[in-house]
């Protein structure tokens, strides 16, 4: 089976450009989480979805952020517009559901530098 | 206070040792708990969850301490392949992270 598949894999952009990020979940997970990693702060959710439907955002850092997922195997997290602090890598993750085990199935993320 | 809370390390150790890293998490609410392993310039990927009673797998060792509030993970005879930085992870309702603790074993 697939695994989580994101795109681009790199993207440098230059301040002020928009942003879209890409994710495709494993097929038959209803959880789809967005996360960023830096080094400074590590790996922080932004925002996860169930079954397509925000659940919790409040990690989204400010209104340039936003994310949709319009099915369930489609998720973009946006910027617009981009900052040179929003260099980071972007990862997004999937899990099956209720009754799992809880693990967290990453795609290999997307490296965002904002010039 | 954040909400999980590990030392980032670098551990460097020896072929062979035994090496152990704790992490701390503030919310007593939180029921599942587990360490995952990401190599550089890779994605996280689950190592073992971390049951109530503790739990080994192979040369791994977790363990659980409801009451300090913190989880440990115990690697026995490091292997070179060991090297990468250790995420622990605490779930109140969702995922989160600690920003990690990097090994680094040398021969």
């Amino acid at each position: 089976d697939a695994g989580v598949i994101q795109s681009p894999r790199h993207e440098v952009t230059e301040m002020g450009q928009e942003v879209t990020l890409r994710c495709k979940p494993i097929s038959g997970h209803d959880y789809l989480f967005w996360y960023r990693q830096t080094m400074m702060r590590g790996l922080e959710l932004l925002i996860y979805f169930n079954n397509n439907v925000p659940i919790d955002d409040s990690g989204m850092p400010e209104d340039r952020f936003s994310a949709k997922m319009p099915n369930a195997s489609f998720s973009t997290l946006k910027i617009q517009p981009s900052e040179p602090r929003d260099s980071a890598v972007y990862f997004c993750a999937s899990r099956p559901g209720l009754g799992d085990t809880g693990e967290l199935f990453f795609g290999e993320g997307s490296r965002l530098t904002v010039l | 206070r954040k909400e999980v809370e590990q030392d980032p390390g670098p551990f460097n150790v020896p072929e062979g040792a035994t090496v152990a890293f704790n992490c701390t998490y503030s919310n007593s609410a939180s029921q599942s708990f587990f360490w995952y392993r990401q190599d550089c310039r890779k994605e996280p990927k689950l190592l073992m969850s971390v049951y109530s009673s503790g739990n080994e797998d192979g040369r791994f060792t977790a363990q659980l301490n409801r009451a300090s509030q913190y989880i440990s993970l115990l690697i026995r005879d490091s292997k070179l392949s060991d090297s990468a930085t250790y995420l622990c992870v605490v779930t109140p309702d969702k995922l989160i992270f600690g920003t990690g603790t990097r090994l680094q074993v040398f021969p």
